[in-house]
Parts: C-alpha cells; structure tokens; sequence
C-alpha cells in the first residue's frame, strides 16, 4: 500500500510569514491532492497535482509535485489566521478501483 | 458543484447499541463511495469502499462485521456501526469519487458512553 509521509507534524507561524510542508509517498504519485480540515469538520479542497514539475497557485497557496513524482510541497505565503487548520496530502492510484489514502497530516497554527 | 450529505452530524448512543451513518449524493451518481475514521490529533484512515450493488471492499484491520456498509442505491451509503463501544467514539467522514475528484462528507462525530 502507500505511505505518504508528512513534514513537519505541527507548525506554528507568526502572521505574515511563509511556511512549507512536504508531503513524500513511498510511491510514485498518480494523483496528488491536497486538503485542509478544521478538526472535526469536513475537508476543503485545495488542489490536485498529476504531473511531474506541476505546480498550482490559488491565492497564496502554491503546490508543487516533484519531476519523479514522489514528493509535493504545500507553500503559502504571508499566512493569516484563517490558513490555520489541519493540512493533508491524499493520493490515489489508476483505475476504477483507485482509492484515496491521506498522509499523516500536519496541524498548522498562524499566531498574531 | 458535487455535494455529498452526511447525517447525522453528531451522535451520542449507548454503549451495545448500533448507529447507521448516511451519505447522499445530492447531484451526481456516485457508484463508489469511501469512508473514513479519523482520531483527535490524527489524519484519515480509509475503513472501507462502497460500492453500489456489490459487497464493500474493507481496509486490512477494519472489522467488516463490526462496521456494516450499505451501498443500495447509486445515491446512498450507509456505515453502520454494530455494538458500538467506547472505543468506536471518532469522527467518520465518507466521501464519493465523481470525475477524477473527491467529495467529502461533512463528517460525523460518534460518541458512545
């Protein structure tokens, strides 16, 4: 099965400044995506990766999928509070029997 | 958009007693449906695939006895969990794949006493 590990676990940033977390499979990567969850609650998209160098942007949040496809990075800059919550990379496989598993999950905490 | 209901959004039930959990496809066929457990502090775990006409697909670990799924029509699944005890108290979500992407569940917080 794959594994999909996640960096760091928690984070805490002052507003304003620029985070990364990493998001490394034991796989190659088919389908890539990226979460972000209020604990508790459901889980809001952010963007999906599929091929090799892909890199997508919505406001200031950039992800990147590596040319081996085999690690995503989440970037967001200047954060604000509303960015804090619970990060989590998923991937699934080809095929109609492809199914989504998610990484560890890193909780990021913006402090003001 | 695709929109996936989950209900009930919080239960409490007594320790022995079992709980069935829905999801609905509001605008879309969703013959495959997934749900997911999730512990404070922790990320989703995948218990199970639904799929809709068939036996569910259960996630090595995942009692299938414990944890009863119903896929019987291509908007509706259900999770049931069957003499539920301390231990079952989590957060469930399910979600329906549709076009490449997924849809999540608002979530459903279980807490048995």
């Amino acid at each position: 099965s794959q594994e999909l590990e996640q960096s760091p676990q928690s984070l805490i940033v002052q507003e304003g400044k620029n985070l990364t977390i990493n998001c490394t499979s034991s796989k190659t990567l088919y389908g890539l995506y990226w979460y972000k969850q209020k604990y508790g609650e459901g889980l809001i998209f952010l963007m999906m990766l599929q091929k090799g160098g892909e890199e997508k942007s919505h406001e200031k949040i950039t992800a990147k999928l590596d040319e081996k496809k085999q690690q995503s990075s989440l970037h967001i800059t200047a954060s604000q509070p509303s960015h804090a919550g619970i990060y989590l990379c998923g991937a699934d496989g080809t095929g109609t029997a492809s199914k989504l598993t998610f990484g560890t999950g890193t909780r990021l905490q913006v402090t003001l | 958009g695709a929109v996936v209901s989950q209900h009930p959004s919080w239960v409490i039930c007594k320790s022995g007693t079992s709980v069935k959990i829905e999801c609905r496809s509001l605008d879309f066929q969703a013959t495959t449906m997934f749900w997911y457990r999730q512990f404070p502090k922790q990320s989703l775990m995948l218990m199970a695939t639904s799929n809709e006409g068939s036996k569910a697909t259960y996630e090595q670990g995942v009692e299938k006895d414990k944890f009863l799924i119903n896929h019987a029509s291509l908007t509706l699944s259900t999770l049931t969990v069957t003499s539920a005890h301390p231990e079952d108290s989590s957060f469930y979500i399910c979600s329906a794949r549709r076009n490449g992407g997924y849809t999540f569940g608002s979530g459903t917080r279980l807490t048995v006493v």
